[in-house]
């Protein structure tokens, strides 16, 4: 079947336009989360969606950035300003849902391709 | 301290060797633990999931934990050049029954297989 999916694919932006990332998780998915990979910061959460709530906002880095799911499907995940520190591949992530499948038992995640953001 | 830690590598073998990668993690409370493939340019691919003490096998892949030791690595057979790329442990961490599958990830072990 489908996997995830994300666009763009390659995102070039001047520093202080906003741009939107979309993430189109894997029909049936309930659980969608958001990654940022960097070279200096490795692979890091932004957020975790259960349906249309996000339950775990924590790892966003300031107010800049905000995400919202609708129809329990698609995610955008919006920056505003950017700024040159915003540049990194932003990876979508869905599973069968969120928490555990059982006792110590986690639902498996899968990557979309990703949108790589440079902030010239 | 890094919550997960993996050695950077990079760690070179021969075809048809062993590629043994580790990983270890600081908190007790770790649920569940992955191991991603990323080539160069690609997004992360799930290859091994592990819950339980002890060994998973799947192919020309072993996944082993140990939780005593706070530890969990991947063991790759016949080793291939095709195998070459980052390999990424993440563990789930009880956040207090409040849990639901966020991954914290290691820095990522970079694997070559030379032919």
């Amino acid at each position: 079947g489908a996997g995830v999916s994300q666009s763009p694919s390659n995102k070039v932006t001047e520093k202080g336009k906003d741009v939107e990332l979309r993430c189109d998780p894997i029909s049936g998915h309930t659980a969608l989360y958001w990654y940022r990979q960097s070279l200096g910061q490795g692979l890091e959460f932004l957020i975790y969606f259960q349906g249309n709530s996000a339950p775990d906002k924590s790892g966003l880095p300031s107010d800049r950035f905000s995400a919202e799911r609708t129809g329990g499907s698609v995610s955008t995940l919006t920056i505003q300003r950017t700024q040159q520190e915003d540049s990194a591949v932003y990876l979508c992530a869905s599973s069968l849902a969120g928490g555990s499948a059982g006792p110590g038992l986690t639902y498996e995640q899968y990557f979309g391709p990703g949108t790589r953001l440079t902030v010239t | 301290q890094k919550e997960v830690e993996q050695n950077s590598g990079p760690l070179s073998v021969p075809e048809g060797a062993i590629a043994s990668l580790n990983c270890t993690y600081s908190d007790r409370g770790s649920q569940s633990f992955f191991w991603y493939r990323q080539y160069s340019g690609k997004s992360p691919e799930l290859i091994m999931s592990i819950y339980s003490n002890g060994d998973k096998e799947d192919g020309r892949f072993t996944a082993q934990l140990n939780k005593a030791s706070q530890y969990v690595s991947l063991l790759i057979r016949d080793s291939q050049p095709s195998d070459s790329a980052t390999y990424l442990c993440a563990v789930t961490i009880d956040a207090g029954g409040t849990s639901y599958g966020k991954l914290t990830f290691g820095q990522g072990t970079i694997l070559t297989v030379h032919p």
